[in-house]
């Protein structure tokens, strides 16, 4: 089964912050890689497939990149909006699996 | 527009099945590449994916616990049932009926891209 290893697993950052999460998977993917936000509370969003596709929808100021085993999340300039807690997932092989989770705070 | 809402218990005991529906709009199960999953997260935890059907059938379970869940589907009510057995209070958690987004170039699931509200199930005696 494919494993993934996210990093950090918290982060604190100020509004305007360049955020980079970084997902690693235990076995090459390709680019068969999901990230989702999600707020407390509530259901996550899909925000990127494809390991660099942005939804519809999504603030440009997302992106993500990465192939094979190493994947990271982009945001360029953090909003508060923004601070929550990511997921990546692959989906690639079956089982599917989810990464641990970055919660990102307000520093 | 796409909707998705769980049903079933929100307490169950240890041992016991838990029984949960996931009851859709705005597709067909019965269209290629369509499909409906299940995702839980158990409290201040990570998202643990848990299963998948799709329109032909084809089921897909999570490895760990693939001896104690059955999904299915009644397409006629568009509705998917998950039963796990075995209930224990470490399977306290919301679980999620989620719908798949098929890439068609590449003739696969790229992630989910619609949930449900999510229903929050507690194992205990």
């Amino acid at each position: 089964d494919v494993q993934l290893t996210q990093s950090p697993s918290f982060l604190s950052a100020s509004v305007g912050d360049r955020v980079t999460i970084t997902c690693r998977a235990s076995q090459g993917i390709s680019t068969n890689l999901a990230w989702y936000q999600q707020k407390p509370g509530k259901g996550p969003k899909l925000l990127i497939c494809a390991a660099s596709t942005l939804q519809s929808g999504v603030p440009s100021r997302f992106s993500g990149s990465g192939s094979g085993t190493e994947f990271t999340l982009t945001i360029s300039s953090l909003q508060p909006d923004d601070f929550a807690s990511y997921y990546c997932q692959q989906l690639d092989s079956y089982p599917l699996a989810f990464g641990g989770g970055t919660k990102v705070e307000i520093k | 527009q796409i909707t998705l809402k769980e049903s079933g218990p929100t307490l169950v005991k240890p041992t016991q099945p838990l029984t949960l529906t996931c009851t859709f709009s705005g597709f067909s199960l019965t269209t290629t590449g369509v499909g409906v999953g299940w995702i839980r997260q158990p409290p201040g935890k990570a998202l643990e994916w848990l299963a998948l059907i799709y329109w032909n059938d084809d089921k897909r379970y999570r490895s760990s616990l693939k001896s104690r869940l059955t999904i299915t589907k009644d397409t006629s009510k568009n509705q998917v049932v998950l039963t796990m057995t075995n209930m224990d209070p470490v399977d306290t958690a919301t679980y999620y009926c989620v719908h798949p987004k098929w890439l068609l170039g590449q003739q696969r699931v790229g992630g989910f891209d619609y949930w449900g509200q999510g229903t929050l199930v507690t194992v205990s005696s």
